[in-house]
């Protein structure tokens, strides 16, 4: 099983700041690597897929980058509604899901 | 819209089953791969089942391999996932999610609470 460790597991950070969120595969998965954000008591929301490519919908400021076994998410500068939970996913066998950054307002 | 809306979910004992279901809505949905997820209440996301657009192919996480059984009915724009054996590990909001072409899960239900409890 490949296992997705997720770093920081908390990001304190105030709107209008860059955020770069961290995920790191035990072996390589390419780059079949997804990141998603999730709020409180709603599904999770696809952000970006094939580490770089930006999911329908989904704003600019929202970037990813990285191959092999070292990923980032970043946003270049937080809005109110970006405060969430975010998740990696690596679909190079069977999914698994990394544990999950929690961005919060400073 | 696109849109997939589960439901079947509950309070059910340890050892009992629960019968989810996942209707589709806006989408050729006989086009599209679909999986089940799971989050534990407080956790973070487990996949817990594949299945192919034509229903020939399924795969399922070992946590879950020989209880849990992932259908569709394509007639009927519905996936369906059977859950038996239930165990208070298996507490958790399931969502339905759709398969997009790059393999990444584009579209999700809300999801439906299972819980597991005596």
């Amino acid at each position: 099983e490949i296992v997705l460790t997720q770093s920081p597991a908390t990001l304190s950070l105030s709107p209008g700041e860059r955020a770069t969120l961290s995920c790191r595969a035990s072996q390589s998965v390419s780059s079949y690597l997804a990141w998603y954000q999730q709020k409180p008591g709603q599904a999770p929301r696809l952000l970006i897929y094939d580490a770089s490519n930006r999911a329908t919908g989904i704003p600019a400021r929202f970037s990813g980058s990285g191959s092999g076994t070292d990923f980032t998410l970043t946003i270049s500068s937080l809005e109110p509604e970006d405060f969430a939970v975010y998740y990696c996913q690596q679909r190079s066998n069977w999914p698994t899901f990394g544990q999950g950054t929690k961005l919060e307002i400073k | 819209e696109v849109q997939l809306v589960e439901s079947g979910g509950g309070l059910v004992q340890p050892g009992g089953s629960l019968r989810l279901s996942c209707a589709a809505s806006g989408f050729t949905f006989s086009s599209y791969e679909m999986n089940w997820v799971r989050q534990a209440p407080g956790k973070g996301l487990e996949w817990v089942s594949y299945i192919s657009s034509s229903g020939s192919t399924i795969y399922y996480a070992d946590s879950v391999k020989g209880r849990f059984t992932i259908s569709r009915d394509n007639a009927k724009n519905s996936l369906y996932l059977q859950m038996n054996s239930l165990r208070a590990e298996d507490t958790a909001v399931y969502y339905c999610a759709r398969q997009a072409a790059y393999d990444a899960f584009d579209i999700w239900g809300q999801g439906t609470m299972v819980t597991v409890s005596s």
